[in-house]
Order: C-alpha cells, then structure tokens, then sequence
C-alpha cells in the first residue's frame, strides 16, 4: 500500500542553526502538505503546496519556513534559522485531491529538537 | 478561526462495552475525517465523511456526520485492547484547493481487558 514517508525520523538541531526536513508523497498525489505537533497538544496546518506553488499557509508559516518540491517526488520543508519553540513533530501528508479537503495522508513525523 | 471540540477528552471502560465521542463545532466542514494516532506516530486516517447526515461503518466503529456538517460521532460497539489509542477528528475547509485541516485535540482512548 502506497505510504508517505519521511526523513529523518529524529533531527537535533543547535538554535539558529537551519533544517530541512524531508518528505516522500503518494506517488500519484497532487497535493502536499506540512503539519506540526508540540509535545501534548494538537496537530497544527503549516502550509499546503499545489502545482509548485504555496496554495494555503497558516500564521505559524513566517519568513522563517519555506517549502520546496525540488525533484518529482521529493518534498521538503526548510526552517532557516530555528528556535527553542520549533521543537516538535513535522508531519507531511498528501492528498490526490483539494476538493471538499481530500482524504490526507500522513507519513510517520520527523521529530525536530532544538537545543 | 475554526475550532473542533472533542468530548471526552479521556475515557476508559471495560473490553466489550459500547462508547461514543463526539467532535464538534460552530464552523461548517467541507468533510470531516477521523485519525487514530499512537504515540510517536503519524496521524492513520480511518474514515472521511463529506455529505451532512452520512454514516459510514469500519467492522465495529461508526461514524456520523451531522446534518449541519457542524459536528461528528464515533461509536464504538463492543471495545476491544486494541482500540485503545488517541482519536482525532479533523475538519476540511471549504474546498476547492489545497485546505488544511483542522484539528480537534483528541479523545484518548483506553480499553482495559
């Protein structure tokens, strides 16, 4: 059964340093999508990616995040300058389509901790 | 800002007995889907609904959709150890593009055998 994926499952990171957490989509899906965690509270929207371009983004995706699908299967989220408060789960998802939401998938997390 | 409540936020009953928890709203969803998520893990989504009123059934769980698509239930017949585990809810927006969703903070599930 086709699944995303993610990489790596645990990143440590120094504070300012910068990250780039990857992903693998459903082959055949259109839609792209990061979400994240902290640690005991609810999965949050980052941002959403359709046809090489941000489609939707939430108020946590400031200047310090952007987005790219560098190749035709990768995805990837980039944090330029992280913070204590970037600690948390970053999941990816795909969808094969935006209408009425879409079944979104979800890959297993990386786990982000900034020290 | 749309918000989804979840209700409880905890339970825990015996193996075989019946539960239902619920997810709702004062915003309108495009579709509401329902993921169980382990701890560590990514969110493994169980069921989409998309038209008010709908009822969809996976072996022993149920889930309904609200006339209004405002709210949704997940009841759970004759429980089982491993349906034990952390439930969401999560709501699409008005469609027609790439819509994050929306989550609930979840019900925590345990079965004790």
């Amino acid at each position: 059964e086709p699944e995303v994926t993610q990489t790596p499952s645990h990143q440590v990171t120094q504070m300012g340093q910068e990250v780039i957490l990857r992903c693998v989509p459903i082959s055949n899906h259109l839609y792209f999508y990061w979400y994240r965690q902290i640690l005991g509270q609810k999965v949050e929207f980052l941002v959403s990616f359709y046809n090489n371009e941000i489609s939707e983004k939430s108020e946590i995706f400031d200047d310090q995040f952007s987005v790219e699908r560098p190749d035709g299967s990768n995805f990837t989220l980039k944090i330029r300058s992280t913070k204590l408060e970037d600690s948390a789960m970053y999941f990816c998802a795909s969808s094969g389509f935006g209408l009425a939401g879409g079944e979104q998938f979800f890959g297993p997390g990386t786990r982000l901790t900034v020290l | 800002t749309q918000l989804l409540e979840q209700s409880p936020q905890f339970l825990s009953i015996q193996e075989g007995e019946n539960l239902t928890v619920y997810c709702n709203s004062s915003s309108v969803f495009s579709s509401l889907q329902w993921y169980r998520q382990e701890p560590g893990e990514g969110p493994v989504l169980l069921v989409t609904v998309v038209t008010g009123g709908e009822v969809k059934k996976l072996k022993r769980l149920t889930f309904q959709f609200g006339d209004a698509r405002k709210d949704s239930s997940l009841h759970i017949t004759a429980a089982q150890p491993g349906d034990t585990g952390l439930y969401l809810c999560a709501g699409g927006g008005s469609g027609g593009g790439a819509d994050g969703l929306t989550f609930g903070k979840g019900t925590h599930l345990i079965i004790q055998p």
